[in-house]
């Protein structure tokens, strides 16, 4: 069955340094997202991105997160300068067009310190 | 703005019996979808059930099922016959256009 794929699982991170998290959405899927979860707290949506330009994004997503399809296959989310509150969990989803739920990623951990 | 809420931080149910985990939402919308995902202590968010609005028949799947009542906007999740794989951290999650807006979870334990 296929998958979105999320690399790495776990990242260590000092602060203020940039970091790069990886993701393979389903082959055929063309509606990509990126949410996270803080530990302990409820999962949040971080931004949408459809046709190489980001459909919407949420308050979070500020100018230190940018995201990028490099490629036909990979979809990245990059935070320019780690701060301590951005370690979280990052979840990737990716959606069929015309489907109606989003698959998620197993999720990348993200510890700054 | 569209928010879901869940009133039940932990819940329990013994194995074999049945538990219903609540949800309610607020909208302006009359077509939406409505979603639970589990999430097991590994953290992958894992798609359960859903349900699109304008239909009046409430989703099943296998031992699970839900009890949408669109006036009262509540999407309670049933789980029958639970299972100790079921022990995980439930969402409820609304989808508002294209990206979904999460309850902040109910963690089912499950006793033997």
């Amino acid at each position: 069955e296929p998958e979105v794929t999320q690399t790495p699982s776990h990242q260590v991170t000092q602060m203020g340094q940039e970091v790069i998290l990886r993701c393979v959405p389903i082959s055929n899927h063309l509606y990509f997202y990126w949410y996270r979860q803080i530990l302990g707290q409820k999962v949040e949506f971080l931004v949408s991105f459809y046709n190489n330009e980001i459909s919407e994004k949420s308050e979070i997503f500020d100018d230190q997160f940018s995201v990028e399809r490099p490629d036909g296959s990979n979809f990245t989310l990059k935070i320019r300068s780690t701060k301590l509150e951005d370690s979280a969990m990052y979840f990737c989803a990716s959606r069929l067009p015309g489907g109606t739920e989003a698959f998620f990623g197993q999720g990348t951990r993200l510890t700054v310190v | 703005a569209q928010t879901v809420t869940q009133s039940q931080p932990e819940m329990s149910v013994q194995e074999a019996e049945t538990v219903t985990l609540s949800c309610t939402y607020d909208t302006s919308e009359s077509d939406y979808y409505l979603f639970w995902y589990k999430q097991p202590p590994s953290r992958q968010m894992i798609l359960v059930i859903r349900q699109e609005a304008y239909k009046q028949q409430n989703a099943t799947e296998n031992r699970f099922s839900v009890n949408f009542q669109k006036a009262a906007k509540s999407f309670s999740l049933k789980i029958s016959d639970s299972q100790l794989g079921d022990a995980a951290m439930y969402f409820c999650a609304y989808r508002d256009f294209d990206k979904l807006i999460f309850g902040t979870g109910t963690r089912l334990q499950v006793f033997p």
